[in-house]
């Protein structure tokens, strides 16, 4: 199984709602990432999680949230966020970070299409 | 920050003939350079790693060249086909970070 799966694939929210983004890989991954896309522009680092503890964030404002239960779920909770939050957020993990252990290859689920109104 | 260049503009090409994606850096050599795929509204597809060491990496019809004096990348797509269309992303790793350039779009015509 090579797949990172990424729920909901759509989301409608309001500026004060409370919301989350799931994230699950079942491929023994120690690393995961959550990525922000806007239209013709490239992924955005936003968090990394390394053996299930935040090693990085990219000094994202406090309405993201993220959080990762266990090695194989990572969530991004979300809330009072404003319109131009709306975007592609992609969920990524790789075996390890760097190359430790292979190629590197950051292995991406579809994303969720976020939109806030 | 480390800044990437990818041409901006769409590339359009004829079925068969060869094409060269450019991705250049500034700043910081990275350890090592991928090259995704990446369709409309789905995420980037990992297609090659190249480390600094390395001028040149090869998988079927796809070839990465890297250049860290010209601090630049080149990926090529031989006897290209209709599918091969989408866009291609340049990927940096540094200081434990992936920065992605925003990617050139390739339209294959038949």
């Amino acid at each position: 199984d090579t797949e990172v799966t990424q729920t909901p694939k759509h989301l409608v929210m309001g500026m004060t709602n409370k919301k989350s983004l799931k994230c699950e890989q079942h491929m023994g991954h120690r690393a995961m990432y959550w990525y922000k896309q806007k239209a013709k522009k490239p992924p955005e680092l936003m968090f990394v999680y390394s053996y299930e503890k935040l090693s990085i964030n990219e000094s994202v404002p406090s309405r993201f949230s993220p959080e990762c239960p266990n090695s194989s779920l990572l969530n991004l909770h979300l809330h009072a966020l404003q319109p131009e939050d709306s975007a592609l957020y992609l969920c990524a993990s790789s075996r390890d970070k760097g190359l430790a252990g292979g190629s590197g290859e950051l292995f991406f689920g579809e994303g969720s299409r976020l939109t806030v109104l | 920050s480390q800044k990437i260049e990818q041409n901006s503009e769409a590339l359009n090409i004829q079925e068969g003939k060869t094409a060269t994606l450019t991705c250049n850096y500034t700043n910081y050599s990275p350890a090592y350079l991928q090259w995704y795929r990446q369709d409309p509204g789905r995420g980037p597809v990992f297609l090659l790693l190249i480390r600094e060491n390395e001028k040149e990496k090869r998988k079927e019809r796809l070839k990465v060249t890297f250049d860290t004096t010209l601090k630049q990348s080149l990926f090529h797509i031989t006897a290209s086909q209709p599918a091969d269309s989408a866009t291609y992303l340049c990927a940096l790793y540094n200081f434990n970070k992936f920065y992605f350039g925003s990617g050139t779009k390739l339209n294959v015509k038949p």
